[in-house]
Parts: C-alpha cells; structure tokens; sequence
C-alpha cells in the first residue's frame, strides 16, 4: 500500500465552483509536504511546501492545509479556471526514507465550462 | 529560456537497443534528479546527483546508467533495453538542501517506448 493516499482519484467541476482535495500520509516523521500541479504532457510545478508546523499556504487561488496530527492535507481551490484541469500531486518528504519524497499518485482534475 | 529542458520529448525503439535522454537546467541549482512516472502514475526518484557526485541511487537496474559532466547537466543512458522500461522519465532539480527543502523543478518528461 502506497504511503500517501489522494483522493478522489478524479474529479470534474464547473467553472467557477470551488473544489477540495485530500491527502492521507502514514510516513512518520516527515520534513514537509508538498503539492504539485501536473498539466497534461509536461512535469510536476510546485504550488506549496509545508512543513509539520504549518497548518495552511496559500498561492493565489490554492490553499494548503495541514494535520500533523491526523497526517492529513487539503488542496482547496477557489474559483476554478478551465486552465486548473490538471492533475495534483501530494508529495510527502519521509524522514524514514532518509528523506526522500513519496509522492502519491495524484487526483485529475477537471474543470469544464 | 526553458529552466529544465530534457531530449528527445518521445523516444521509440526496439528492445535490445540502447538509448539516451539529456537534461540540462539553467537555474544554477547544484542538485539534479532522475525520476521515472509509470503507467499507475507514480513518480519514483532513480538517481540524485549534487555538484556531480551521485547522491542517490536507488534500486535500478544497472543498464540505466547516469552520467553528468557538470552540475548542470544530467543524462541518462539506458542498456539494453526491455518492455518494462516504458515509461515518461522526468530531469528534476532544485537548490542546495536537495529534495528535502527546495521545491523540485522538473522537465517536460521523455516519454520511452520499447516495442
């Protein structure tokens, strides 16, 4: 069983509408998780980096949250563009790795108008 | 002005034949990466390199071979190639502190085909 679990697995919205996305880890301890946008086609951008002491980042119309406690994560994301279709990926840094990342294997998400 | 470029974006080719992917970044980053995307989607690292020296090598098979003649470069080179090495290969990099700090900045992928 894969250590970071997303959810859904995909997802279609309208335009405009809000939509959350989660993320369950069970790596412990972990440095920081991250949250990556894949277009279609092209490589993993960046949109957060959280470590264990912060609860939510925010980046324009994404916002992170994070429970270390619960190790659970959330991409919320507000106003929907036809442009967010893409898939998000929730990266968790694990210290028991020896700190590499385990990524999950991401929610697709699409907006139609 | 692409900061992370990688060639070919598809690679087609029998099994048995050996090929190469490069990389190059223009971030002045100090660490590059491998990773391999598979069909289920998964990004798994294959290789880390830090100012050329290989930090990270992972359970791969020894035909994929990484070589990279300075910090801003990284390719990789695969032997005899086999079905399962189908796949889309990302180059990464990112500052120093590796992944576990810096956000990774990724190419565009190569997309590897063995028929």
């Amino acid at each position: 069983k894969n250590q970071v679990e997303q959810s859904p697995q995909s997802l279609i919205i309208l335009e405009g509408k809000n939509c959350t996305l989660q993320c369950n880890y069970t790596v412990s301890p972990f440095s920081n998780l991250r949250w990556y946008k894949q277009d279609t086609g092209r490589g993993p951008v960046s949109l957060t980096i959280m470590t264990f002491s912060e609860n939510t980042k925010s980046n324009g119309r994404y916002t992170a949250t994070l429970d270390a406690d619960t190790k659970q994560s959330s991409l919320h994301i507000t106003a929907s563009q036809l442009s967010d279709s893409a898939s998000y990926i929730c990266v968790v840094s694990a210290e028991e790795y020896g700190n590499k990342l385990v990524f999950g294997a991401g929610t697709i998400l699409r907006v139609k108008s | 002005d692409t900061a992370v470029s990688q060639t070919p974006k598809y690679l087609v080719t029998q099994m048995g034949n050996d090929k190469s992917i490069k990389c190059e970044q223009n971030l002045g980053h100090d660490t590059m990466y491998w990773y391999k995307q598979d069909s289920k989607k998964f990004l798994k690292i294959m290789f880390s390199y830090n100012n050329k020296e290989l930090i990270i090598n992972e359970t791969v098979p020894n035909r994929f071979s990484p070589k990279s003649p300075d910090k801003a470069h990284l390719n990789l080179h695969i032997n005899s190639l086999e079905l399962g090495d189908s796949a889309v290969y990302f180059c990464a990099s990112s500052s120093y502190g590796g992944q576990w700090r810096s956000p990774l900045h990724f190419g565009n992928g190569t997309r590897l085909t063995v028929t």
